[in-house]
């Protein structure tokens, strides 16, 4: 089974340039999550779809953030501009959802490793 | 607000010796409790759940993790430690809530070192 798929796995970039990370889940799983994990740091949530509905986005920063999901399976996670604390590595995550609507175990893709300069 | 507490930043433990990386959680109504680990420059690989039933936890790799209600932990555990275990360990909690999503909120990682 083909796990969930991220890219690119490294970017750099200057302060206030823009950047797009691209997200292909686990076929099947309804949900998906980016996550932004600060070095030292547990990942945290920044915006969760269930299909191509937006559940939580709640701490994303909507100023500079965006996140979509078309057609409820590939994703495409935007920052613009990007500030020097936006250096982390961006990870995304899928997962099924079962009948009575639980979100099972999350699989994560590699990540994309974003250096902000 | 949910949150989870992993007190020790790093643990050292010699090859073949039993490990134990600690969790504590707190949320609302019951918990559904996570362990992932981290290889370096990968992503999180999930390791074990504790939903419901018996509150010891068997997952992969000999790892197993015990639910302790009454002090709102579920430490990881594995009874004989390899070098090839060492990783960084995050335990996660989420609100166990059917028909609604609840975020899954991590802990901050520790960082296991088996010692040869």
């Amino acid at each position: 089974e083909a796990g969930v798929a991220q890219s690119p796995r490294y970017k750099i970039i200057e302060k206030r340039q823009s950047v797009a990370f691209w997200c292909n889940p686990i076929s099947g799983h309804a949900t998906l999550y980016w996550y932004q994990q600060i070095l030292g740091q547990g990942p945290k949530l920044l915006i969760q779809f269930q299909n191509n509905g937006v559940v939580d986005d709640s701490q994303l920063p909507k100023d500079r953030f965006s996140a979509e999901r078309l057609k409820g399976v590939d994703s495409t996670l935007k920052i613009q501009p990007a500030k020097l604390e936006d250096s982390a590595v961006y990870l995304c995550a899928s997962s099924l959802l079962s009948q009575a609507g639980v979100s099972g175990e999350l699989f994560f893709g590699e990540g994309s490793r974003l250096t902000v300069l | 607000a949910q949150s989870v507490a992993q007190p020790e930043d790093q643990v050292n433990v010699a090859e073949g010796n039993p490990l134990t990386v600690k969790c504590t959680y707190s949320v609302s109504g019951n918990p559904y409790l996570f362990w992932y680990v981290q290889y370096p420059n990968r992503g999180l690989q999930f390791l074990l759940k504790y939903i419901t039933g018996d509150n010891l936890v068997k997952g992969s790799y000999g790892f197993e993790a015990e639910f302790n209600k009454s002090q709102t932990s579920f430490h990881l555990k594995k009874p004989s430690a390899l070098v090839s275990d060492s990783a960084l360990y995050f335990c996660a909690v989420r609100a166990l809530s059917s028909g609604s999503a609840r975020q899954l909120t991590f802990g901050s990682g520790t960082q296991l070192t088996v010692l040869p």
